[in-house]
C-alpha cells in the first residue's frame, strides 16, 4: 500500500537550533511532494512543493527540503529555528498513478525560547 | 489568490440529526474538490473526491450513504453528514484544485470544520 511515514513524532528544540524533520514515503512513479504547517488553531498551510527540477526547494519562512528519489526521501530542513515555529508539520505525496493527496502522520513541533 | 473557505468553522449538533458543511474556492474554479477528516493530533485522512457534476468517489471505508458530498457547481462542494452520531464528531477540512496560477496539481486547503456531535 502507499504510505508516507514521518519519523519524528514530537521535535523540541531550543530558538535558534537547526531542524531536519523526516519524510519517506513508498509509491513508485512519477510523485510531487509537499510540506504543510498547521499553527495552533488555524488552517493547512503549504511550507513548500517540490514538482521536477532542481530537488533543493525552498519555501516560506526559511524552510528548504531536498527531494533525494534513490531514497524516496523529502526531509525538511531550517537552519534555525524560531518559537513561532511551534506547529504540526505534515509531509504529503502526491501519486501521479492514484491522484490522491496522501498525508504523513504529522511531526509536533515545539521550539523554546 | 487560490483562497478556500469553509462555512460553518464549528457546529455542535444532537445525535441523530444531519449537519451539512460548505466549501468554497472563492477566486478559482475547481474542477475538483476533496474531503478530508482529520482526528485530534493525527494527519489528514481522504475521505472521498469529487469532480464537479459527477458522483464523488469515496474512500474505502467511508460511508457514502453517511457522508453525501455534492459539487454541483465550479465553486461550491458540500459535505453532509447524515443522522450524525458522536463518533463522527472530528475536523473536516475540504480543499480545491483547478485552473489557478499555480499548478494543477496544487490542492488549496480550506480552515476546516470542526464538528461535535453530542
Amino acid at each position: 500500500a502507499q504510505s508516507v511515514s514521518q519519523h519524528n513524532h514530537h521535535v523540541i528544540l531550543s530558538e535558534a537550533a537547526s531542524l531536519e524533520l523526516g519524510c519517506n514515503y513508498s509509491y513508485g512513479g512519477t510523485v510531487n511532494l509537499f510540506w504543510y504547517v498547521q499553527y495552533p488553531g488555524q488552517h493547512l498551510q503549504l511550507l513548500l512543493k517540490y514538482f521536477s527540477g532542481d530537488p533543493l526547494v525552498k519555501g516560506i519562512k526559511g524552510f528548504e527540503a531536498e527531494f533525494i528519489k534513490s531514497k524516496f526521501s523529502f526531509n525538511l530542513r531550517k537552519p534555525s529555528v524560531q518559537w513561532s515555529d511551534t506547529a504540526e508539520y505534515f509531509c504529503a505525496v502526491l501519486s501521479y498513478n492514484t491522484d490522491k493527496l496522501i498525508f504523513g502522520t504529522g511531526t509536533r513541533l515545539q521550539v523554546f525560547p | 489568490g487560490a483562497v478556500v473557505s469553509q462555512h460553518p468553522s464549528w457546529v455542535i449538533c444532537k445525535s441523530g440529526t444531519s449537519v451539512k458543511i460548505e466549501c468554497r474556492s472563492l477566486d478559482f474554479q475547481a474542477t475538483t474538490m476533496f474531503w478530508y477528516r482529520q482526528f485530534p493530533k493525527q494527519s489528514l485522512m481522504l475521505m472521498a473526491t469529487s469532480n464537479e457534476g459527477s458522483k464523488a468517489t469515496y474512500e474505502q471505508g467511508v460511508e457514502k450513504d453517511k457522508f453525501l458530498i455534492n459539487h454541483a457547481s465550479l465553486t461550491l462542494s458540500t459535505l453532509t453528514v447524515t443522522s450524525a452520531h458522536p463518533e463522527d464528531s472530528s475536523f473536516y477540512i475540504c480543499s480545491a484544485r483547478g485552473q489557478t496560477s499555480g499548478s494543477y496539481n496544487e490542492q488549496f486547503f480550506g480552515p476546516g470544520t470542526r464538528l461535535t456531535v453530542l
